[in-house]
């Protein structure tokens, strides 16, 4: 069984463009979180939320918005893409909060070209 | 914001020494301390961690220690095996606000 899970895997798409990543766990988890790692391999924290609320917001560009149909999910729409959105992008859950092992998906991979 | 430097950047051992990699962080409320494994293309996982109420941590061939008056802590990897070669990343969460900042990652090579 799979415990958190990302939909698509791979994304290629053309700048200006608007697309969407989908996330689920079924651990149960009360915290969710998006991640993003560059071609560096640094892994940035974007999002978290908590039982369907977002708790953080790291300075990221309003393109980007999240969303949180119920606990299990959480959804991460982009627009009016850029070169610069080109990265892995990792959905992650744990139990109450950060300070427990956070359970990463299998990442989405997105090129803008 | 929590700050996490980790060193060093890159590291190349032959099998079967010892690897060791360290974090510094900045927010003294931390209380805890993972490190997380990613293999090529993979996602990170988890391989061990540490809470302030303990020193030091063992798991095999994976140890981490924590010096809480310093505000650092170290992994420690001996008797290294090619299946060691990843990128390591530490984290310092903070305590009630949802947010994880890890360090910079270090690359780990094991030689044959």
């Amino acid at each position: 069984d799979t415990a958190v899970s990302q939909t698509p895997k791979y994304l290629v798409t053309q700048m200006g463009n608007d697309k969407s990543i989908k996330c689920e766990q079924n651990l149960g988890h009360d915290t969710m979180y998006w991640y993003k790692q560059d071609s560096k391999k640094f892994l940035k924290i974007m999002f978290s939320y908590n039982n369907k609320e977002l708790i953080i917001n790291e300075t990221v560009p309003n393109r980007f918005s999240p969303k949180s149909p119920d606990k299990a999910h959480l959804n991460l729409h982009i627009n009016s893409l850029e070169l610069g959105d080109s990265a892995v992008y990792f959905c992650a859950s744990s139990r109450d909060g950060s300070y427990n092992e956070q359970f990463f998906g299998p990442g989405t991979r997105l090129t803008v070209l | 914001g929590e700050n996490v430097e980790q060193h060093p950047s890159t590291l190349s051992v032959q099998e079967g020494d010892s690897a060791v990699i360290k974090c510094t962080y900045s927010d003294s409320a931390s209380n805890y301390f993972p490190w997380y494994k990613q293999e090529l293309g993979k996602r990170p996982q988890l391989i061990i961690d540490i809470r302030s109420n303990v020193g030091e941590k063992k798991d095999q061939r994976i140890a981490v220690t924590l010096n809480k008056t310093a505000k650092h802590f170290s992994l420690h990897i001996t008797e290294t095996q090619p299946e060691d070669s990843a990128v390591y990343f530490c984290a310092a969460p903070k305590e009630g606000y949802q947010k994880v900042t890890f360090g910079t990652g270090t690359k780990l090579q094991v030689i044959p």
